[in-house]
């Protein structure tokens, strides 16, 4: 089985306070996403990954960067964290090609004061 | 402004009775994809439709993709208790990136 482990459940910080999240990945996935998911709203893609080193924008980057410097790890960084932030953040993996099924992590709480 | 609307946005029913979640859109989807999820766990594959005008069923679960492959809906027959969790729509426009509903939170009383 995928298994997808971010590696805090839940996270409290400050505003103004760098946040990174990770993830990992051990079913050798090359492509690898961030969400926030907010009630009323779903799922909104913040940033995904291709392969290593590779980033694209999804629809809510703003705030926000990633890096993937292995193909197992992908992680988010809050540059400076601020209180509309506060959300449920979910990677996910999977592998390439149409129609490939999302694995998700178990989520990161975040609560910025 | 969603791409993906899916509705309602609250189900609560009696242990039994049948019920439909609708996931409806302007744009046309290479695939769609259905994904449950459970309080404090990520959100799970449930199916993948490809073909317009497919129906795939899963024990009481009856995905169905629309004929222009822009809508699809979910039917549980017989609800049970079980079945209680957040249901998600995410439509597939192509390269791989998923975009998702709003989400259905189904409540299932014994």
């Amino acid at each position: 089985d995928v298994k997808v482990t971010q590696s805090s459940r839940y996270l409290v910080k400050r505003t103004g306070e760098k946040v990174f999240l990770e993830c990992v990945q051990d079913m050798d996935h090359e492509n690898m996403f961030w969400y926030r998911q907010d009630p009323g709203l779903g799922l909104r893609l913040i940033y995904f990954s291709y392969d290593v080193k590779m980033k694209e924008k999804g629809d809510i980057p703003e705030g926000y960067s990633v890096s993937r410097e292995k193909k197992e790890r992908f992680s988010l960084i809050l540059e400076s964290a601020s209180t509309n932030q506060t959300s449920m953040y979910l990677c996910a993996s999977s592998l390439q090609g149409a129609s490939s099924p999302l694995h998700f992590g178990n989520g990161t709480r975040l609560t910025v004061t | 402004t969603q791409l993906l609307e899916q509705s309602p946005q609250f189900l609560s029913i009696q242990e039994g009775e049948n019920l439909t979640v609708y996931c409806n859109s302007s744009s046309v989807f290479s695939s769609l994809q259905w994904y449950r999820q459970e309080p404090g766990e990520g959100p799970v594959l449930l199916v993948t439709v490809v073909t317009g005008g497919e129906v795939k069923k899963l024990k009481r679960l009856t995905f169905q993709f629309g004929d222009a492959r822009k809508d699809s809906s979910l039917h549980i027959t017989a609800a049970q208790p079980g079945d209680t969790g957040l249901y998600l729509c995410a439509g597939d426009l192509g390269y791989g990136k998923l975009t998702f509903g709003q989400g259905t939170i189904l409540t299932v009383h014994p």
